[in-house]
């Protein structure tokens, strides 16, 4: 089955201990990118990825990390995640920059007390 | 910075009642995806319209691309349970810019029977 997968789907953890969210796709994607969602302000794109060694920032970049090490996987890392960091995340990948249906992963929820 | 604002931001009406939600921006966008997000998931890709004044029909789901191709609308005929969801309007940029996706703050549709 094409999916997304992120892991893990839920996490709470406290200010400063490093973290990273995993996303992995299976249909041979080149783009993937990382969005967080918050209440009203709806998806914010985080960074993307056209293609494997190649990232780039979004709208809201600091605070995270990424890298593309193969096609199939994006991991998101918070090195220090702050309170303000507490959001949906939302990893998603599509088949190239210029195709339009974006799969979406279903979610990773975290809490940073 | 484009920016995309959805209204309203929450609608409960009765089963069988109709709706619309709009889209509107003061950017121009190569084109324009609406997204469904039912609960505990990641948003669907339901369309895209690429033309301005382009009216695409999905079943009882009617979408809009303003002639300028700044704003778009949904229209829901005679909704039902099954149509309660968050719905995500997104405007994709140029290509120079990645393609970049800016999401609108969503409109939560709750369908009463």
């Amino acid at each position: 089955e094409a999916q997304v997968t992120q892991n893990p789907r839920y996490l709470i953890t406290v200010t400063g201990k490093k973290l990273t969210v995993t996303c992995s796709q299976n249909m041979n994607h080149e783009y993937m990118s990382w969005y967080r969602q918050d209440p009203g302000l709806g998806l914010r794109q985080i960074y993307y990825s056209m293609n494997v060694e190649v990232t780039d920032k979004g709208d809201v970049p600091e605070g995270y990390k990424v890298s593309r090490k193969e096609k199939r996987n994006f991991p998101l890392i918070l090195e220090s995640p702050s309170p303000n960091q507490t959001s949906l995340y939302f990893c998603a990948s599509k088949l190239t920059t210029n195709t339009d249906t974006q799969y979406f992963g279903p979610g990773t929820r975290l809490t940073v007390l | 910075t484009q920016l995309l604002e959805q209204s309203p931001q929450f609608l409960s009406i009765q089963e069988g009642e109709n709706l619309t939600v709009y889209c509107n921006s003061s950017s121009v966008f190569s084109s324009l995806q609406w997204y469904r997000q039912e609960p505990g998931e990641g948003p669907v890709l339901l369309v895209t319209v690429v033309t301005g004044g382009e009216v695409k029909k999905l079943k009882r789901l009617t979408f809009q691309f303003g002639d300028a191709r700044k704003d778009s609308s949904l229209h829901i005929t005679a909704a039902q349970p099954g149509d309660t969801g968050l719905y995500l309007c997104a405007g994709e940029g140029l290509k120079a810019a990645g393609n970049k996706l800016t999401f609108g703050g969503g409109t939560r549709v709750l369908v009463k029977p």
